[in-house]
């Protein structure tokens, strides 16, 4: 049963211009969130992160924004670079799970020149 | 530079071989995890620790088993390995997490992964 998932197993976008990458989740109990970032042949990387008391937040070219009842988020990068390209791993975590992350399936985000 | 450092990053093995892959975090972490990635699937969670001597089952154990013999370092056994066991695996870190929206513990630091190939 996936907990969280992200529909759109790639994402092509030109430089520039916006790139969203969506993804919803089913657990009611999730209250914090993150995006991670991964190149291939390393480990993921933090992105940003948003806790169920905000609906947006913003670190530079990425927002990340929270529609909790429709269990729901998605990640905007604006704008594109080509240093984006990477898949994109949303993830969650309750309170009281032990601060383990449910992941997404992944985005492959491709930023073209 | 804080580090989460996986000592393979490929391995090639046979079916039934026991298989060690080796964690070790310098950032004195009390979490630490074990995740695999696999296309379409993502990261699945497959065991974890919060303290020495301490683990809990993911969403995928078996045919896994772990041990944390010291705080710094999280290893993932395959007693013997099977084909479908061939993936990337990948270490993880975070602290301990206190209040309810904690942030810091939330954010688990990954190392960089180790390529298992099961023949």
């Amino acid at each position: 049963d996936q907990q969280v998932k992200q529909n759109s197993p790639s994402l092509s976008v030109q430089e520039g211009r916006i790139s969203i990458l969506n993804c919803d989740y089913t657990n009611s109990m999730f209250d914090y969130f993150l995006w991670y970032k991964k190149y291939p042949a390393e480990g993921p990387t933090f992105l940003i992160s948003i806790s169920s008391i905000k609906d947006k937040n913003e670190d530079g070219r990425f927002t990340v924004f929270l529609n909790k009842s429709a269990k729901h988020l998605s990640l905007h990068i604006v704008p594109s670079q080509p240093g984006d390209s990477a898949v994109y791993f949303c993830a969650a975590s309750e309170t009281g799970g032990g601060n383990k992350l449910t992941f997404g399936t992944g985005t492959q985000l491709k930023v073209e020149l | 530079d804080v580090k989460v450092t996986q000592s393979s990053r490929y391995l090639v093995k046979r079916t039934g071989e026991k298989v060690f892959l080796e964690c070790v975090q310098d950032m004195d972490h009390e979490n630490m995890f074990w995740y695999r990635q696999d296309p379409g699937l993502g990261l699945r969670l497959i065991y974890f620790s919060y303290d020495v001597k301490m683990k809990e089952k993911g969403d995928i154990p078996e045919g896994y088993s772990v041990s944390r013999e010291k705080k710094e370092r999280f290893s993932l056994i395959l007693e013997s390995a099977s084909t479908n066991q061939t993936s990337m695996y990948l270490c993880a870190s975070s602290p301990l997490g206190a209040t309810r929206i904690s942030s810091g513990a939330n954010v688990l630091t990954f190392g960089a992964g180790s390529r298992l190939t099961v023949l």
